[in-house]
Formats: structure tokens, sequence, C-alpha cells
């Protein structure tokens, strides 16, 4: 059964653009999160959707997004990007609250 | 706010030797608590994942235990194995809304 798919592995932006992320999560899974990844933070909690609705918001900017579609698809943009926004960012998916989650491998995005 | 601490932040061991690796959280609350790998640039693979009502998981050469009154679990790898080289991170899970509360990890190196 296919994992979690995140595109691009690789993204190397200006400061000032935006970017989006691509996560399609194990067939069947609702829930989708997004996770920032950092050398000097870890990790930390970005958004959670399920059934296309955000459920959960982490400690960020309005500069990060996100959204689902109905085939729990997800994609997270962020705009006007600062040299700070580069990192790993991990998106995660699970069946259900008794399930564990199911990580990706993640885009490397690096801002210059 | 649940936090995670996870002790050491590294350890370094020849082969062979059997390991503990500590995780604790503030909050006892908790609906269950997961371990993860991450090698260096990669994306999270799940270990082992304990449900708030279990006091241990077990899987090849890895345990994992959950004491919630103490707020505590550990992760034990026996025999361990230069491949066993790796950050591993323990994640708990407050609520049924997928929201995942990390520690820093434990960057562990099994030298042969």
């Amino acid at each position: 059964k296919a994992g979690v798919t995140q595109t691009p592995r690789y993204l190397i932006k200006t400061r000032g653009q935006q970017v989006t992320l691509s996560c399609s999560p194990i067939s069947g899974h609702r829930s989708v999160s997004w996770y920032q990844q950092t050398p000097g933070q870890g990790l930390q909690f970005l958004f959670e959707y399920f059934s296309e609705t955000q459920r959960n918001k982490g400690n960020f900017p309005g500069r990060f997004s996100g959204r689902q579609f109905s085939n729990s698809r997800s994609e997270m943009n962020v705009s006007t990007l600062e040299l700070g926004d580069s990192a790993l960012y991990l998106c995660a998916s699970s069946l259900g609250p008794v399930d564990g989650y199911t990580f990706g491998s993640g885009t490397r995005l690096t801002v210059v | 706010k649940q936090e995670v601490t996870q002790i050491p932040a590294a350890l370094s061991v020849p082969e062979g030797e059997n390991l503990v690796l500590n995780c604790s959280f503030t909050d006892s609350a908790i609906y269950n608590l997961q371990w993860f790998r991450q090698d260096p640039g990669k994306g999270l693979t799940s270990l082992l994942l304990i449900q708030s009502s279990q006091r241990e998981q077990t899987s090849g050469r890895l345990n994992a235990s959950l004491d919630k009154s103490s707020g505590r679990s550990t992760l034990y790898i026996a025999a361990s194995q230069p491949g066993d080289s790796a950050t591993y991170l323990c994640a708990s899970r407050g609520s049924t809304l997928g929201r995942l509360y990390f520690g820093r990890g434990t960057q562990l190196t099994v030298w042969p």
C-alpha cells in the first residue's frame, strides 16, 4: 500500500516569493497534519485537516495556510517567503483517533 | 500545553549494547504515544504506537513502555546494531484532534 507522498522533495525559492507544497495521504486516511522541522526549533505543528476542515492550528503567522481537498489530498502555502522559512516540511496522515500517524519523506525548502 | 522531554539528547554506544531511551510528558491525559525514527534528511518512520490503556508494545528488538501516571515512556533497544543509528523521537497525542507533541529527540550512534 502506498505511503504518504509529498511533492516536490526539494525546493529553492527566493525571499518574497510564495510556495505551495503538496501531500497525498494514505488511501482512506482523512486526517492530514503538517509540521515544520528546523535544527533550532525541532518539530513544530502547523495545522491539521480532517474532511476538508481545519481542526487545529499551530502558532504560525498568517503567511502559512493550507487546505484539504475532497480526496483528502492537502496543500500548504507559504507566502512572502523569509529566510527563516527554510526547513523540512513534513506531512502526516492518520486513519482515526486511535491510530498512529504515518509521515511522508518531507519537502526540503531552502529560501535564499 | 503539553511539554515532551527526551533524555539523553545524544548517545554513542558500541554494537551489541542494550539501550534505554527516555521520554517524559507533562500532561498525563494523553490519547496515545508514538515512537519514531528519523534518519538524516529523511521523514519519520513509525516504530511503535502505545494506546493510553496499554502498558507496553513490542516489535522485534524494540520494546516501548508507557506509564501515564508518572508521565513517562521508555524505548528499549536490545542488542543494538550500527543500522540503529538515527534520531529517535517520541510524540504524544492529547486528544482526538490530530496534533502530536514532539520531544527534541535522542541522537543515537552505534559503532561497530
